[in-house]
């Protein structure tokens, strides 16, 4: 499978705890991007890679987020001292920077703080 | 703010028939829009797209039409079939920007029943 892999699909955990979620992207893709998803709402942008630059993030994305992308290739997004709203499925996509933006999604981590 | 929006949250249709999924947006700078298929527990699935110097796009079963002047795109299936029962988004992107975000509305649930 060539798709878009994240790791866990599910994690619970209790208030206070880090927590640390990764995507491996397509292989040929430099970009990749971070969403979130809350019941009842479409995906929200939390962050955006091209190769292992950083370049945008969301203001959702609170000081107790953190994203690296050391080697251009798969990512990890750490949430530190989490909430209970941060309960949420995380998604990551990537695309290969051209004419068309088609990202390609992942199946999503599932995140529930107790 | 919501930029992009799915102003029905579900849409029941007979196999069969035609099944129309609308979206708007209020942003003028998104020159490209996407729809997506999400079923439970999976991440959305790239279904369609348009850049905005077309007005329709067609791929098999489905055609999405874009109407610029009322910042108004819709998604036809047809004939629907039962596995196209799902939640769908539409997302919207500036390309202009190098930044390459996807802002998504809300989804609308399709049931199509035999």
């Amino acid at each position: 499978d060539t798709g878009v892999s994240q790791d866990p699909r599910h994690k619970i955990t209790k208030r206070g705890q880090n927590v640390t979620f990764r995507c491996d992207p397509i292989s040929e893709h430099n970009r990749l991007y971070w969403y979130r998803q809350t019941l009842g709402q479409g995906p929200e942008f939390l962050t955006y890679f091209q190769n292992e630059a950083q370049l945008e993030k969301s203001r959702l994305l609170s000081d107790r987020f953190s994203a690296e992308r050391p080697k251009g290739s798969f990512s990890t997004l750490e949430i530190q001292r989490t909430e209970q709203g941060d309960s949420a499925m995380y998604l990551c996509a990537s695309s290969f920077s051209g004419n068309s933006n088609e990202q390609f999604f992942g199946p999503g981590t599932r995140l529930t703080v107790l | 703010d919501q930029q992009v929006k799915q102003n029905s949250p579900s849409l029941s249709v007979q196999e069969g028939r035609i099944s129309i999924l609308n979206c708007d947006y209020t942003n003028s700078m998104f020159d490209y829009f996407l729809w997506y298929k999400k079923y439970p527990a999976e991440g959305p699935t790239f279904l369609i797209s348009i850049s905005s110097i077309k007005d329709k796009n067609e791929d098999g079963r489905f055609t999405v039409f874009l109407n610029k002047s009322a910042k108004h795109l819709s998604l036809h299936i047809v004939p629907s079939q039962p596995g196209d029962s799902a939640v769908y988004f539409c997302a919207a992107s500036d390309r202009g920007s190098t930044l390459g975000r996807l802002y998504f509305g809300r989804g609308t649930q399709l049931t199509v029943w035999p």
